[in-house]
């Protein structure tokens, strides 16, 4: 099993859409979260933390699921600029230097 | 402020050549550093991350090594690439602390030719 694991997509949703990923991880000791974005032969941009109580920031939330090892990214009111890969990042098994990202998931918002 | 900066941006290289790649960290002491690589329409592959001078963490066996012979600085080389190491490259620092983010360079593009 990989050490975290997303649903690659694409996604294709229409503007104003609201769309939703999860990102499952398999170290229950893990304690840092993040979702990053990569636009198209760019590097990772950090686009939130993740903390336990859950966050919001505009129109992205994201939410932590200890006891089922999951992170989920929900954006609301898609926008053209939100297309891109999304990409969870969780601090790996034998070490919590040790970052981990998902193989990303990749999200079309059409006109 | 932090920054990290990455070079060179792009790297044409024939079969068996050496590569060293650099990455420095200013504005921050002893950060934990990081080399990913990542593949033409793949995810990133962590290939080393260091906690400090001369420490160095392999995650994949392969042709390629780190070296961190100054506080901020890493270095990703090789002896001999092979047509498998081409992809993009990027360093990445991070502070250590819980819910503290990873922050990325602009990134290396290396083709292997």
């Amino acid at each position: 099993r990989k050490e975290v694991e997303q649903d690659p997509g694409p996604f294709n949703v229409p503007e104003g859409a609201t769309v939703a990923f999860n990102c499952t991880y398999s170290n229950s000791a893990s304690q840092s979260f993040f979702w990053y974005r990569q636009d198209c032969r760019k590097e990772p941009k950090l686009l939130m933390s993740v903390y336990s109580s859950g966050n919001e920031d505009g129109r992205f939330t994201a939410q932590l699921n200890r006891a089922s090892q999951y992170i989920s990214l929900l954006i609301r009111d898609s926008k053209l600029s939100d297309s891109a890969t999304y990409l969870c990042v969780v601090n790996g098994m034998d070490s919590s230097y040790k970052l981990i990202f998902g193989s990303g998931t990749r999200l079309l918002v059409r006109p | 402020s932090q920054t990290i900066h990455q070079w060179p941006a792009t790297l044409v290289q024939p079969v068996g050549s050496p590569l060293s790649l650099e990455c420095t960290v200013e504005g921050t002491s002893n950060p934990n550093l990081y080399w990913y690589r990542q593949a033409a329409g793949r995810g990133l592959q962590l290939l080393f991350y260091s906690v400090g001078i001369g420490q160095i963490s392999s995650e994949v066996p392969q042709n390629l090594s780190a070296s961190r012979p100054q506080d901020r600085q890493f270095i990703l080389s090789s002896k001999k690439l092979l047509l498998s190491d081409s992809g993009f490259y990027l360093c990445a620092w991070f502070p250590g602390q819980q819910n503290s983010p990873l922050h990325f360079g602009n990134g290396t593009r290396l083709t292997v030719t």
